[in-house]
């Protein structure tokens, strides 16, 4: 199965916006509304941050907004705060039944 | 926040097994294993419903067997002849509603001769 395609790397400075793409096909990204995000610290399991494309879980900030159009998605971060700081991954549901993950962001925060 | 308690052998040789365990709690939805090579990104080795049905990675699906125990709510895992491609942290987590809501801590799991 094929990796969802994310950019290796985005920056920005405190306070701005920076946005992370993801982007698959028709039989993933494209296919269906179960794309969810993931943040990383070194060292630390993965949490979820975002699901079905737009929803954030109880306890994440309302600075993370996720979107999708055809087969990309798209992981917003507004107000970007140092903790802000690590690696994104998406992933999507295919219609394998399987699981396509992206390759990964690291968001450095300048 | 839910951490799941994951334990298993962290060093292997070429061609042995790779076997892992999770404890997880009651529930109607799936179970997953996912990898994360040293410095690299995450890759699902696949998941397992509490009712047998069960789906893998194409690319792994010779060599994995993944299992639950309902009555221990226990998660398994076992990949066969691994080599040093097959190290990496290994994390169990749960699907519940199309999304993985909670992780083991992870695993680092290395092959070396």
């Amino acid at each position: 199965q094929s990796a969802l395609t994310q950019p290796a790397s985005v920056s920005g400075s405190p306070g701005q916006s920076i946005t992370i793409s993801c982007t698959g096909t028709n039989s993933d990204v494209g296919g269906y509304n179960y794309v969810s995000w993931y943040q990383q610290h070194p060292g630390k399991a993965p949490k979820l941050m975002i699901y079905d494309v737009s929803s954030r879980p109880s306890g994440v900030s309302n600075r993370f907004s996720g979107s999708k159009s055809g087969n990309t998605a798209s992981l917003t971060i507004s107000g970007l705060q140092a903790e802000d700081e690590a690696d994104y991954y998406c992933t999507s549901y295919t219609r394998s039944s399987t699981w396509a993950f992206g390759g990964g962001t690291k968001v450095t925060v300048l | 926040q839910v951490q799941l308690q994951q334990w298993g052998a962290g060093l292997l040789k070429p061609s042995e097994t790779l076997s892992l365990t999770c404890a997880v709690y009651g529930g109607s939805f799936y179970w997953s294993w996912i990898r994360q090579p040293p410095g690299k990104g995450l890759e699902w080795i696949g998941e397992i419903h509490p009712s047998g049905s069960a789906h893998y990675n194409p690319s792994l699906m010779s060599r994995v067997t993944i299992s639950v125990d309902t009555s221990k709510n226990q998660l398994s895992l076992r990949l066969t002849s691994v080599t040093a491609a097959d190290t990496a942290v290994y994390y169990c987590a749960s699907n519940t509603d199309y999304r993985f809501d909670y992780w083991g801590q992870g695993t680092l799991v290395t092959v070396s001769s």
